[in-house]
């Protein structure tokens, strides 16, 4: 079936420093989709990208789609401590309205 | 979101017994699905359900069981729990296909 492998699996930055995490799927996938989960909580829709080669920012946060449309990145400039998280990529399986979830990248951020 | 609501948020219980998990939604939306979140493991869909009387099979659902009572529930029951079913668990919502899922707060089970 579908894989979504998410790399790195942890990260701990010092606050200022630039984060990266890396999605690769073994499949072709229509559109990716980000997400946050805080500390405790639950994860939260980011942004969805549909194009071959898409870059889109908000803010600190520059997400990428390739052109092959199997791999993603989410790279934060300059992390603050409210970037602690796990970050989740997920792309449809199937019918469009099941994704599979990557592994997650967990981000720690200390001043 | 507020609008998705999981019962119960926390839970001990131990081996054998039957546990049901609830979720409610005020969104409107159609789809929904259970997950199970393990360290390292991401997120796996358990079951999902397009409407009150379709339920399909996610990637682990051996040894669980949902019900659609209507579009705002959807319930997850494990018939007979097992320790190696201890873990976080999500109820998340969708307007259609390709939309963002909308995750409830989670059900902390453990099972002794």
């Amino acid at each position: 079936g579908q894989q979504v492998m998410q790399i790195p699996q942890y990260q701990h930055v010092q606050e200022g420093e630039d984060f990266t995490t890396y999605c690769n799927s073994s499949t072709t996938l229509s559109n990716i989709q980000w997400y946050k989960q805080r500390p405790g909580g639950h994860p939260v829709f980011l942004i969805q990208l549909v194009k071959s080669g898409e870059v889109k920012k908000q803010k600190r946060l520059t997400f990428q789609f390739g052109e092959a449309k199997k791999n993603s990145s989410l790279h934060i400039t300059a992390t603050q401590t409210t970037d602690v998280g796990t970050y989740f990529c997920a792309g449809p399986t199937g019918t469009a309205s099941k994704l599979t979830f990557g592994t997650g990248t967990r981000l720690q951020v200390t001043l | 979101d507020a609008d998705v609501t999981q019962t119960p948020r926390n839970r001990i219980t131990k081996t054998g017994k039957r546990i049901m998990l609830e979720c409610s939604q005020t969104k409107g939306h159609d789809r929904m699905y259970w997950y199970r979140q393990d360290p390292g493991l991401g997120l796996r869909l358990i079951y999902y359900s397009f409407d009150v009387k379709d339920i399909n099979k996610g990637e682990i659902s051996d040894g669980y069981s949902v019900s659609r009572q209507a579009q705002a529930k959807f319930s997850l029951s494990l018939e007979s729990a097992i320790p190696n079913q201890t873990a976080l668990y999500f109820c998340a919502t969708a307007d259609r296909g390709n939309q963002p899922q909308h995750f409830g707060d989670g059900t902390r089970l453990s099972i002794l």
